[in-house]
């Protein structure tokens, strides 16, 4: 089973500032990652997908980069609606797996 | 729009059995591959399974391979879960979501909560 290894756990991070949120693989996988943002309550939201490549209506000050087993999530300037919890998913090889996710908080 | 709305989630003893569904609409439901993903109270995501559109093969996590079991009614746009043998561990919200790989759209979840 690979292994998703997400850094920092929590993120305190100032409205407006940059956000850069890590995951790693335990094997490579490729650039068959993915990343979801989920707030309290509600479901998970699908903001990029093969590393890179943004999903429908994700604003642009999402962006992800890195392949094998490095990747990187950014926001650019955050805005109040992105502080939230965020996963890292790996979709190279069954079982698919989730990292243990980061929370962006507030500073 | 695509819309996924998932029932069947209860309280059930150890050792019990539940059938969870989700009802799909707004897209061509044969042709997406679906996907059961769930989460513990206060815990992160966990994929359970997976299902093809084209030929319905399936996939499971080894923590509930022999015990759930995913299927499809393409005549009536539907993904269930059947659960058998539950455990307490496997008390989560549960998710239906569209694509077998990475997931595009998702439910809100039915809760199941395993207890005596």
């Amino acid at each position: 089973e690979i292994v998703m290894t997400q850094s920092p756990a929590t993120l305190s991070v100032s409205p407006g500032d940059r956000a850069t949120l890590s995951c790693r693989a335990s094997q490579s996988v490729t650039s068959n990652l993915a990343w979801y943002q989920q707030k309290p309550g509600q479901a998970p939201r699908l903001l990029i997908y093969g590393a890179s490549t943004r999903a429908t209506g994700i604003p642009a000050r999402f962006s992800g980069s890195g392949s094998e087993t490095e990747f990187t999530l950014t926001i650019s300037s955050l805005q109040s609606e992105d502080f939230a919890v965020y996963y890292c998913q790996q979709y190279n090889d069954w079982p698919l797996t989730f990292g243990g996710g980061t929370r962006v908080e507030i500073k | 729009e695509v819309q996924l709305l998932e029932s069947g989630g209860d309280l059930v003893q150890p050792g019990g059995s539940l059938r969870l569904s989700c009802a799909a609409s707004g897209f061509t439901f044969v042709s997406y591959g679906m996907t059961w993903v769930r989460q513990a109270p206060g815990k992160g995501l966990e994929w359970v399974s997976g299902i093809f559109g084209s030929d319905s093969s399936t996939f499971y996590a080894d923590s509930v391979r022999g015990r759930f079991t995913i299927s499809r009614d393409n005549s009536k746009n539907m993904l269930y879960l059947q659960m058998n043998s539950l455990r307490a561990e496997d008390t989560a919200v549960y998710y239906c979501a569209t694509r077998q790989f990475y997931f595009d759209d998702w439910g809100q979840g039915t809760r199941v909560t395993v207890s005596s």
